[in-house]
């Protein structure tokens, strides 16, 4: 098992930036992804292999992985922007890949 | 254009075996690197990771659910099946299908829409 611990909640106001953590031991060694979840709607992937966005993806949203952190930044944040947000990764100790808790975006 | 689309009982009884099918398009379960996982979200509650095969047909499941998972596709018709036995109504749920291909980097990268599955008696 690899555990991956995300804040439940952030708050930010409009235009702020917002940073969401995925904590997990040695995260920085490994691929994180991050996925943006609606209410009512299937994940989307925002960020894939720690800092890399698909097609479609404001660059308002980026990532960073180091040591024990990942991180998922959203600059000039809008209202649109609140949702949950989800760290995944495939650990290849295991062979299997993990979630992290979630993380509410709440724009003020 | 990739599209996945879960298929299933909304409602289950508890004991009850629930199977749920995986329709796509828009790539084959025979290349290399292709993957299609489940995964489900209980209301209000957090993504889990459930199963996954791949395109050699090999197996990978929840280590807290391997015991009532079975995975299995059927290239010919573009599905991927899950059953899960003994449903108690903490497996009430949203179940998700989900891409995944096994290069390089492993990420889901296209998802269905989800199917709420309900255990109750």
């Amino acid at each position: 098992s690899y555990d991956l611990t995300q804040p439940p909640s952030v708050s930010v106001a409009p235009g702020q930036t917002a940073r969401i953590t995925c904590a997990g031991n040695n995260i920085g060694t490994k691929n994180v992804h991050w996925y943006q979840q609606k209410p009512g709607l299937a994940p989307v992937m925002v960020v894939y292999d720690d800092s890399d966005r698909p097609s479609g993806i404001p660059e308002r949203f980026s990532g960073s992985n180091s040591g024990n952190t990942a991180t998922l930044t959203i600059t000039s944040v809008e209202a649109g922007d609140e949702a949950d947000y989800y760290c995944q990764l495939w650990d290849t100790t295991s062979d299997l890949p993990f979630f992290g808790g979630g993380t509410k975006l709440t724009v003020l | 254009q990739v599209t996945l689309r879960e298929s299933g009982p909304a409602l289950v009884k508890p004991t009850q075996t629930l199977t749920l099918t995986c329709s796509f398009s828009g790539f084959s379960l025979s290349t290399e690197g292709m993957c299609v996982s489940w995964i489900r979200q209980p209301p209000g509650k957090a993504l889990e990771w459930l199963a996954l095969i791949d395109w050699d047909d090999d197996k990978y499941y929840s280590t807290s659910l391997k015991t009532r998972l079975t995975i299995s596709k059927d290239t010919s018709k573009n599905q991927v099946v899950l059953t899960m036995t003994n449903m108690d109504p903490v497996d009430t749920a949203t179940y998700f299908c989900a891409r995944m291909v096994r290069l390089g980097t492993y990420r889901f990268d296209y998802w269905g829409q989800g199917t709420l599955v309900t255990v109750s008696s």
